[in-house]
């Protein structure tokens, strides 16, 4: 089974500081995505990527940044966390995400305070 | 706009009834169609998905979804309800024009009553 892994389940951060949220996927899938999960607003697309070096915006992308140095990893960046940015974090891969849907990570729940 | 829509944002079932979770999508053409399910604190698990065929679709879990293109809907179904089948479920579809993405809807939390 492919396997997608969020590199912490739970994370406290203060604001103001840069924050990493990690995702590794093992089954070489070129397709990888950034959602938040917030009660009542279901999943929004923060960013996603095609390919390595790659990057597109998805539909919540203020605020965040990402890098794909390697296929397998994808990386979320807050530049400067904010209170408003507590959430749950999903990571996601594909080989082809319309067909196949995606293999989520466990999640990273993040509290900025 | 193109959406999906879970009218249910919470259900409540006894154990051992059966349950229907509904989904409605507005696309021009017919979609990508999956179901996913989320355990507390968990990610989020493929339970089963349809493009083309049988409007039937069996997933795992004792989860069975049926595609009616007339109603534009997709909703999955399980005839007897278990409490371990409490959780958020969530539809989604996927079309070759979003770029390889999934729409999400909104999601459905589902109760189970001894």
């Amino acid at each position: 089974d492919v396997k997608v892994t969020q590199s912490s389940r739970y994370l406290v951060k203060r604001t103001g500081e840069k924050v990493f949220l990690e995702c590794v996927q093992d089954m070489d899938h070129e397709n990888m995505f950034w959602y938040r999960q917030d009660p009542g607003l279901g999943l929004r697309l923060i960013y996603f990527s095609y390919d390595v070096k790659m990057k597109e915006k998805g539909d919540i992308p203020e605020g965040y940044s990402v890098s794909r140095e390697k296929k397998e990893r994808f990386s979320l960046i807050l530049e400067s966390a904010s209170t408003n940015q507590t959430s749950m974090y999903l990571c996601a891969s594909s080989y082809h995400a319309t067909r196949d849907g995606y293999t989520f990570g466990s999640g990273t729940r993040l509290t900025v305070v | 706009a193109q959406s999906v829509t879970q009218p249910d944002i919470h259900i409540t079932v006894s154990e051992g009834a059966s349950l229907e979770l509904r989904c409605n999508y507005s696309y021009g053409a017919t979609p990508y169609l999956f179901w996913y399910v989320q355990s507390p604190g968990q990610g989020l698990q493929l339970l089963l998905k349809y493009f083309s065929g049988d409007t039937l679709v069996q997933g795992i879990k004792g989860f069975e979804a049926e595609f009616k293109r007339s109603q534009s809907s997709f909703n999955l179904r399980k005839p007897s309800v278990h409490w371990s089948d409490a959780a958020e479920y969530f539809c989604a579809v996927g079309l070759y024009n979003q770029g390889g993405k999934l729409i999400f809807g909104q999601g459905t939390e589902l109760s189970v009553k001894p």
